[in-house]
């Protein structure tokens, strides 16, 4: 079963707005992480941004923050003031904290954003 | 800079033949992890190890195997290269299953 879905595949934004991506995920153990990469057309994998399961506060970095709500199971990314640098695809990802899933990274198919001037 | 190498950065393969991907990190990570990207899939993990001696298949292991050589070196070696292992393939890393990841620069293979 899908463990992070992300249902936008793709996007196009304008240059200085703010973009949302959504994420939603699946699991049932109380201890798991939640991460952003990012990866440009070049094609290495950026890390962006991480919320801790048991983190009472929303983590943000620099222009980007993650819209995490628990209870919907929902790690939505906020892109503010976007770049044309921006422009890339965005993987949510889940590390859950016990049994087989332990320490590995599970991966949405991604949102390819397009930042426009 | 520290952080993952990935030797090497493209190949062609005929089916058939074998090769083997190279990665070494200097972050002195316990945990190393191979992955695959396909279009509209994500990454995908292949294999990994969770530290020096041991390894497990993740979600996609067939066709596929790796050996943790020591705590640096993480190679996945492919002995019989088919079309559907045309993909990126990415190297990461981890001090433990609670930290971070640090990922390669990735290969990009085709099997003809």
């Amino acid at each position: 079963a899908q463990k992070i879905t992300q249902t936008q595949p793709g996007m196009f934004v304008q240059e200085k707005e703010a973009v949302t991506l959504d994420c939603t995920y699946d699991t049932s153990d109380p201890s798991y992480g939640l991460f952003w990469y990012k990866q440009p057309s070049s094609g290495e994998m950026i890390f962006l941004i991480y919320q801790g399961s048991y983190d009472q506060q929303n983590a943000t970095e620099g222009r980007y923050s993650l819209n995490f709500q628990k209870a919907r199971k929902s790690a939505n990314l906020v892109i503010s003031a976007s770049q044309l640098g921006d422009s890339a695809m965005y993987f949510c990802a889940m590390r859950e904290g016990r049994g087989d899933s332990w320490g590995k990274l599970q991966f949405g198919a991604g949102t390819q954003v397009v930042v426009t001037p | 800079n520290a952080g993952v190498t990935q030797t090497p950065k493209f190949q062609v393969l005929k089916t058939g033949q074998s090769m083997t991907l190279q990665c070494a990190q200097d972050m002195n990570h316990n945990s190393m992890y191979w992955y695959r990207q396909d279009p509209g899939m994500g990454l995908r993990l292949i294999y990994y190890s969770a530290s020096e001696g041991t390894t497990d298949k993740g979600e996609v292991p067939n066709g596929y195997n790796v050996s943790r050589l020591n705590k640096r070196e993480f190679s996945l070696r492919l002995e019989s290269a088919a079309p559907s292992q045309t993909s990126v393939y990415f190297c990461a890393s981890s001090e433990s299953a609670y930290g971070g990841y640090t990922f390669g620069s990735g290969t990009r293979l085709t099997v003809v």
